[in-house]
C-alpha cells in the first residue's frame, strides 16, 4: 500500500524558516515526481513545488515560493523535503506531499503537516 | 482567485444527481486530458476520485463520473448520499510557465 508521511510543520516567527518532510512506503520511491500542495486555512489547494523522479532533473515552483522554498529529495531514505526561508503569514497553511503518477495525477497524498508562521 | 473556476456550493437531496463544473483555459482543462477531481472531508487530505477526465480511481464507486467539453470539465454523483458530503476540487496539469498544476477553488456538495 503507498503510504506517503508528512512531518516537521509547527510554529515559526515571520522571517523563519522551517524544513517539512514526507517519507514514502509501498512503492519504488526515484522513479516518481513528487509535489507539495499547500492549502491555507479555510482556503482551496495551491500547488507548491516539484521535483523529477531520478531519470531526469526537473525541479518547478510557484511564483509565491520561488527564492525563498528549495525543494530536494534522497532516495536512499525515500524521502521528500520542502526547505522554507523567510515565511511570512501568507505561507501559514497545511502542507501535502503528493505523488505525480505518469505526469499525469496526483495520485497519492501524505496527511498533511500544518505549518503557522506567527509572532 | 483559483486558476480554475468551479461553484462555491451545490446540494441535493439523498438518491438525487448533482454536477459539479470546472472550467479552465486551453491552457489546461481545455489542453489536457490530465483533469483530476479530489473529494475532501474536513481535517483529511485529498483523496483522488477521478483522473484523466473521466477514469475512476481505485475502489471509488461508479456513482462518480467525470467528462470534459472544451475548457470546461464536470463530476457528476448520481445516487447521492450522506457520506459523499465534502469538498471537491478539480485539478489539471497548465502549460504555463509559472505552474505546474492548478485547482478549482473548491465546491461544497450538502447532502439535505
Amino acid at each position: 500500500e503507498v503510504q506517503l508521511v508528512d512531518s516537521g510543520g509547527g510554529l515559526v516567527q515571520p522571517g523563519g524558516s522551517l524544513r517539512v518532510s514526507c517519507v514514502a512506503s509501498g512503492f519504488t520511491f526515484s522513479p516518481y515526481g513528487m509535489n507539495w500542495v499547500r492549502q491555507a486555512p479555510g482556503k482551496g489547494l495551491e500547488w507548491v513545488s516539484y521535483i523529477s523522479g531520478s531519470s531526469t532533473n526537473v525541479i518547478q515552483y510557484a511564483d509565491s515560493v520561488k527564492g525563498r522554498f528549495s525543494i530536494s529529495r534522497d532516495n536512499a531514505k525515500n524521502s521528500l523535503y520542502l526547505q522554507m526561508n523567510s515565511l511570512t503569514a501568507e505561507d501559514t497553511a497545511v502542507y501535502y506531499c503528493a505523488r505525480e503518477v505518469g505526469g499525469t495525477t496526483l495520485e497519492n497524498w501524505g496527511q498533511g503537516t500544518p505549518v503557522t508562521v506567527a509572532s | 482567485q483559483s486558476a480554475l473556476t468551479q461553484p462555491a456550493s451545490v446540494s441535493g437531496s439523498p438518491g438525487q444527481s448533482i454536477t459539479i463544473s470546472c472550467t479552465g483555459t486551453s491552457s489546461d482543462v481545455g489542453g489536457y486530458n490530465y483533469v483530476s477531481w479530489y473529494q475532501q472531508h474536513p481535517g483529511k487530505a485529498p483523496k483522488l476520485m477521478i483522473h484523466h477526465v473521466s477514469d475512476r480511481a481505485s475502489g471509488i464507486s461508479n456513482r462518480f463520473s467525470g467528462s470534459k467539453s472544451g475548457n470546461t470539465a464536470s463530476l457528476t454523483i448520481s445516487g447521492l448520499q450522506a457520506e459523499d458530503e465534502a469538498v471537491y476540487y478539480c485539478n489539471s496539469y497548465t502549460s504555463s510557465s509559472a505552474l505546474r498544476w492548478v485547482f478549482g477553488g473548491g465546491t461544497k456538495l450538502t447532502v439535505l
